[in-house]
């Protein structure tokens, strides 16, 4: 089983669809998560920390469930500029070392 | 404004050689780290730095070397000891502090490799 596993897609929406993804990973004692935004060719950027609480910044939640292990990205009224490839990462830290474990990608591509 | 800068963008080497990949962070960061990324593969870590003149391998160092010399700057070669070097590098950094939900990584815009 893979660390961190995403459906690779691609998932293909009309402008202003919901569209929904999901993560898995294997470490239960994984402490920090992210999701990160890649456009084609550029490097990731941060689009946001995921909280046990979940949390929500404009038209993006995220969501974790540490029972199942299991983390998500809601994007709302999608925008032709959402079009891009959504990484889950998950955090391991123990002591003074940290190990981001990085997953495929998600593509998503949002249509006029 | 602070950020993290990688050159050069687009880097051609020929076989046997050894080219080296620039990265300076003007954020003050203390941990500093090299990714590889190749289609379809995602993310994989080279090295990193916690500290000035301290560095560990990460999953794939074989054929790569680095050095820790000033906080600002973590230079990665690419010996010819790499057998398939042809990728997009990316260098990241990030702050030390011990709120585990609070660090995310800055990355700088990559370097493009290529074996010609």
């Amino acid at each position: 089983r893979k660390e961190v596993e995403q459906d690779p897609g691609p998932f293909n929406v009309p402008e202003g669809a919901t569209v929904a993804f999901n993560c898995t990973y294997s470490n239960s004692a994984s402490q920090s998560f992210f999701w990160y935004r890649q456009d084609c060719r550029k490097e990731p950027k941060l689009l946001m920390s995921v909280y046990s609480s979940g949390n929500e910044d404009g038209r993006f939640t995220a969501q974790l469930n540490r029972a199942s292990q299991y983390i998500s990205l809601l994007i709302r009224d999608s925008k032709l500029s959402d079009s891009a490839t959504y990484l889950c990462v998950v955090g391991d830290y123990a002591g003074n070392n940290r190990k981001l474990i990085w997953g495929l990608g998600t593509s998503l591509a949002v249509n006029p | 404004d602070g950020g993290i800068t990688q050159s050069p963008k687009y880097l051609f080497r020929k076989e046997g050689q050894n080219v080296t990949l620039s990265c300076e962070q003007n954020l003050n960061h203390d941990a500093m780290y090299w990714y590889r990324q190749d289609p379809g593969q995602g993310l994989r870590l080279i090295y990193y730095s916690q500290i000035v003149n301290d560095f560990q391998k990460g999953d794939i160092a074989e054929g790569y070397s680095v050095s820790r010399e000033k906080k600002e700057s973590f230079p990665l070669t690419v010996t010819s000891a790499q057998k398939n070097p042809t990728a997009f590098y990316l260098c990241a950094s990030s702050s030390r502090d011990r709120i585990p939900t609070n660090y995310g990584y800055t990355f700088g815009s990559g370097t493009r490799l290529t074996v010609v």
